[in-house]
């Protein structure tokens, strides 16, 4: 199985800042690594697709980045509806598998 | 417009078994797959297997194979899939997520782009 990690595993910020998420794959996925948003209590929401493919409908200030095994979530200018968990997915191989998730909460 | 809509909550014993429906609207069915994703309580995002839309094959997550079974229903105007877990244990505790996966692409991969409310399954003596 491919495994998937995640850095930091959580962190504060304040709105408007920008924060950083990494994945790290444990071979190459080339670009099949896919983001998603969790809110407490509800289903995750897809974000980013094929690494760096914004979903639609999905405002602008979040981008991906990454090939190979590194990847990279954006978030400029944060806003009080993104503190939440961001789980990176692999789709390169079945079993797909995510990363342990990444909580994003208020400073 | 497109949803998933799941099945209400479950309570079982140990060595049961349990059996979750997704029922999908909204789209052409044969055009995707279906995921299943379990969460157990405060963890991460576990992928359990999916079941082809177009031809119902099946691939699961080698853990579970042997105790999961995947099958789907169009005989009314709207389809349903259903999880069969057996041989349940306090371990199978999880919500269970239903999650349309779109096309395999070469260059895309492919991804699960819509998701059901989820349904809690609590195994418990």
């Amino acid at each position: 199985d491919i495994q998937m990690t995640q850095s930091p595993s959580s962190l504060s910020a304040s709105v408007g800042d920008r924060v950083t998420i990494a994945c790290r794959a444990s071979r190459d996925i080339r670009t099949h690594l896919n983001w998603y948003q969790q809110k407490s209590g509800k289903a995750p929401e897809l974000l980013v697709y094929a690494a760096s493919s914004l979903q639609g409908g999905v405002p602008s200030r979040f981008s991906g980045s990454g090939s190979g095994t590194d990847f990279f979530l954006t978030i400029s200018d944060l806003q009080p509806e993104d503190f939440a968990i961001y789980y990176c997915q692999q789709s390169d191989i079945t079993p797909r598998t995510f990363g342990p998730g990444t909580r994003v909460d208020i400073k | 417009q497109a949803q998933l809509v799941q099945s209400g909550p479950e309570m079982k014993k140990p060595g049961a078994s349990v059996k979750v429906s997704c029922k999908a609207s909204g789209y052409t069915f044969s055009s995707y797959s279906m995921s299943w994703v379990r969460q157990a309580p405060g963890q991460g995002l576990e992928w359990v297997g999916w079941i082809s839309g177009y031809n119902g094959d099946t691939n699961y997550a080698y853990k579970y194979s042997g105790r999961v079974t995947m099958t789907t229903d169009t005989s009314t105007s709207t389809t349903t899939v259903y999880l069969y877990l057996r041989s349940l244990t306090s371990d199978d505790t999880a919500i269970y997520y239903c999650a349309r996966v779109t096309s395999w692409v070469y260059d895309l991969g492919n991804y699960e782009d819509l998701w059901g409310q989820g349904t809690l399954v609590t195994v418990s003596s």
